[in-house]
């Protein structure tokens, strides 16, 4: 079975602060890697995953996240915050193989950027 | 593209009633999962499906239950609601195959009172 742990349930940040939201993940199989956005009152969105290959990947709003294999992390950073990256942030995993999709999340961390 | 649309958004049941959401995935995709969003448990998956057929299920009591449609679209239904079930309950839609990318709909909230 999979397991996620967001070390974090809450962040404050001030706006153009860095930022780093932090996962790791337990498994006994390899695994796809996932960060998900959630504003108030609405679904999830993605914003980065890992599948294989280079282990800092990038989203188009200045988020990045690198693979660490032998640390079971997939930490997420920002270098500098907008008050529009307000929300919660969700971790999740995958199995890489077998065909199911199911996502195993962690509990989230809430960014809020302060003025 | 219309994304994935989940109706109705809110409901409020009693105890002891029977409720059934309904998911309709983007045009193209055929796997829906479904997943519910507690404060206290977070977000938990109960089902998934593709082309008509159950993938994959989480652990959840029979109450809960689903099906997929051969339009892809989905529905779940919880029988014998109790007030723990009150929930943020999301769907999910995906191409299914490499890209392992998961659109969620803006969720049902159930208030069980």
């Amino acid at each position: 079975a999979q397991s996620v742990t967001q070390l974090d349930s809450q962040v404050p940040v001030f706006e153009e602060a860095p930022v780093e939201l932090r996962c790791n993940y337990s498994s006994s199989v390899s695994v796809y890697l996932f960060w998900y956005v959630q504003y108030p009152n609405q679904g999830l969105q993605l914003l980065l995953k890992y599948l294989s290959g280079s282990t800092l990947v990038e989203s188009i709003n200045g988020f990045e996240a690198e693979f660490n294999k032998s640390q079971t992390s997939f930490h997420l950073r920002k270098p500098s915050v907008h008050i529009s990256d307000t929300a919660e942030y969700f971790c999740a995993v995958s199995k890489s193989q077998g065909g199911s999709e199911k996502l195993v999340f962690g509990k989230g961390t809430k960014l809020t950027v302060n003025p | 593209k219309a994304g994935v649309t989940q109706t109705p958004r809110y409901l409020i049941k009693t105890r002891g009633q029977q409720v059934t959401l309904s998911c309709s995935p983007i045009s193209g995709h055929r796997s829906v999962s479904w997943y519910q969003q507690t404060p206290g448990q977070g977000l938990q998956f109960l089902f998934e499906y593709f082309s008509e057929t159950q993938r994959n299920k989480g652990n959840f009591p029979g109450r809960f239950s689903g099906r997929q449609f051969s339009n892809s679209r989905s529905e779940m239904n919880v029988s014998t609601l109790e007030l723990g079930d009150s929930a943020l309950y999301l769907c999910a839609s995906s191409i299914s195959g490499e890209r392992y990318e998961q659109y969620f709909g803006p969720g049902t909230r159930l208030t069980v009172t």
